[in-house]
């Protein structure tokens, strides 16, 4: 069974930094790429960033280039977000997903409130 | 970067009613490579992670209810949910994914009337 449990959110001051995690099982994580994608409170999703399976190539909106790094460690089954210069815009519910044909799966998301 | 342009912003149906979501692409998501259109429907419940429904535009999901239908191809698409039962009351969302920036429409609110 498919399963990504993400940890690392909580409440952080506008300026800081966070770094959430994403810990995979239940596939074989190298052979895929991965995403992070957010949802503000009562709002719609956003795609924040993705990363290829060497961990070569990475993808970032404009919303968050320069500000966030995803990376992964294949060895550890692992994806990473680590966010950098946050902003109270970037207050949301933060999900983990694995993409295939699409992001077929997801995880359960960990909550990032940024505020002073 | 592709703007998707989901319609509309909310449906209030009875159950067994049958129910449209349209979403449209500023440019084209089916590749000339492998003909296949990049759009994805996902349904999100109350307090839940959003899942995938239907992807490569018409391809169900594994263990997704036959009465969820994907279709269109370019930059029209649409799902219809035939016959809807109280457990589909949710948000769905599209999602094009032929490009990066992925992006999402701004979803659909689907409630019981």
């Amino acid at each position: 069974e498919v399963q990504l449990v993400e940890s690392g959110g909580g409440l952080v001051q506008p300026g800081r930094s966070l770094k959430l995690s994403c810990a995979a099982s239940g596939f074989t994580f190298s052979n895929y790429y991965m995403a992070w994608v957010r949802q503000a409170p009562k709002k719609g999703l956003e795609w924040v960033a993705t990363i290829s399976t060497s961990g070569s190539r990475t993808y970032y909106p404009d919303s968050v280039k320069g500000r966030f790094t995803i990376s992964r460690d294949n060895a550890k089954s692992s994806l990473y977000l680590q966010m950098n210069s946050l902003k109270s815009e970037d207050t949301a519910t933060y999900y983990c997903a694995r993409q295939g044909a699409a992001m077929g799966y997801w995880g359960q998301g960990v909550m990032v409130t940024v505020s002073s | 970067d592709i703007v998707m342009t989901q319609s509309p912003f909310s449906l209030a149906v009875s159950e067994g009613e049958m129910v449209t979501i349209n979403c449209k692409s500023s440019q084209s998501l089916l590749s000339s490579g492998n003909q296949k259109n990049y759009l994805a429907w996902y349904q999100q419940k109350p307090g839940q992670s959003p899942k995938l429904l239907i992807y490569y535009a018409s391809t169900r999901q594994s263990g997704v209810p036959d009465r969820f239908i994907g279709s269109g191809s370019g930059t029209d698409f649409t799902l219809t949910i035939s016959d809807v039962q109280a457990e589909d009351l949710a948000d769905y969302y599209c999602l094009q994914h032929y490009s990066y920036p992925y992006t999402f429409g701004a979803g659909t609110k689907l409630e019981l009337k």
